[in-house]
């Protein structure tokens, strides 16, 4: 079966520092994948995605993240964190070979520290 | 262009009562799908349609039900609400072409089963 793991439940990280999240995935067939961030209490919103071409992806509000094949991983990072990207992330992966049905990783919490 | 409405934003349910979430989409996508969000858990695809007349099951379907008479609407149904079913539920519609993919997702709507 199809699916994301996300390793790390909550991060705490300062600001002003680098921040990674981790992503893998166990597809079968040539996945797309997105990161997702989400506010308390608000909708999803889209950071970036990857559907083919260049693995190293630049998103929204300086983040970027870079698909690696052979590690079956899509991990997100920043270089320099703000206060205001304390949210909930979620990976997702989806393939046309299944139906384009999106499988999301259970989210990380990220808390920035001043 | 509203992309994804879904009414109501908030709800709240007694046991065993019954209730649709509607979800109304003006893109003129064929996919669309419904996901349930728990803490810890990400989101979960309950139901999803790839076209008026056509739907199937997602990760957790038990307890909702889902029809699809017109391309622009896919309400989800509670025909018995259980407390297990308090939770965040939103729509999504699907684009996709030969080297593009997106998603577009609803604002959400809040369902309490007390």
């Amino acid at each position: 079966a199809q699916s994301v793991t996300q390793p790390d439940i909550h991060i705490t990280v300062s600001e002003g520092a680098s921040l990674e999240l981790r992503c893998n995935y166990s597809y079968g067939a040539t996945p797309y994948l997105f990161w997702y961030v989400q506010s308390p209490g608000q909708g999803l919103q889209l950071l970036l995605k990857y559907f083919s071409g260049d693995t190293l992806v630049q998103g929204i509000k300086g983040f970027e993240a870079e698909f690696k094949r052979s590690q079956s991983s899509f991990n997100l990072r920043k270089p320099s964190v703000h206060w205001s990207d304390a949210a909930e992330y979620f990976c997702a992966v989806g393939a046309m070979e299944y139906g384009n049905k999106l499988v999301f990783g259970a989210g990380t919490i990220l808390r920035v520290k001043s | 262009n509203a992309g994804v409405t879904q009414t109501p934003k908030f709800q709240v349910l007694k046991t065993g009562q019954s209730m649709t979430l509607q979800c109304a989409q003006d893109m003129n996508h064929e996919y669309m799908s419904w996901y349930r969000q728990d803490p810890g858990m990400g989101l979960r695809l309950i139901h999803y349609s790839v076209g008026a007349g056509i739907t199937d099951q997602g990760e957790v379907p038990n307890g909702y039900n889902v029809s699809r008479s017109t391309t622009e609407d896919f309400p989800l149904r509670l025909l018995s609400a259980a407390p297990s079913q308090t939770s965040v539920y939103f729509c999504a519609t699907l684009i996709q072409g030969d080297l593009y993919v997106g998603y577009t997702f609803g604002s959400g709507t809040r369902l309490t089963v007390v």
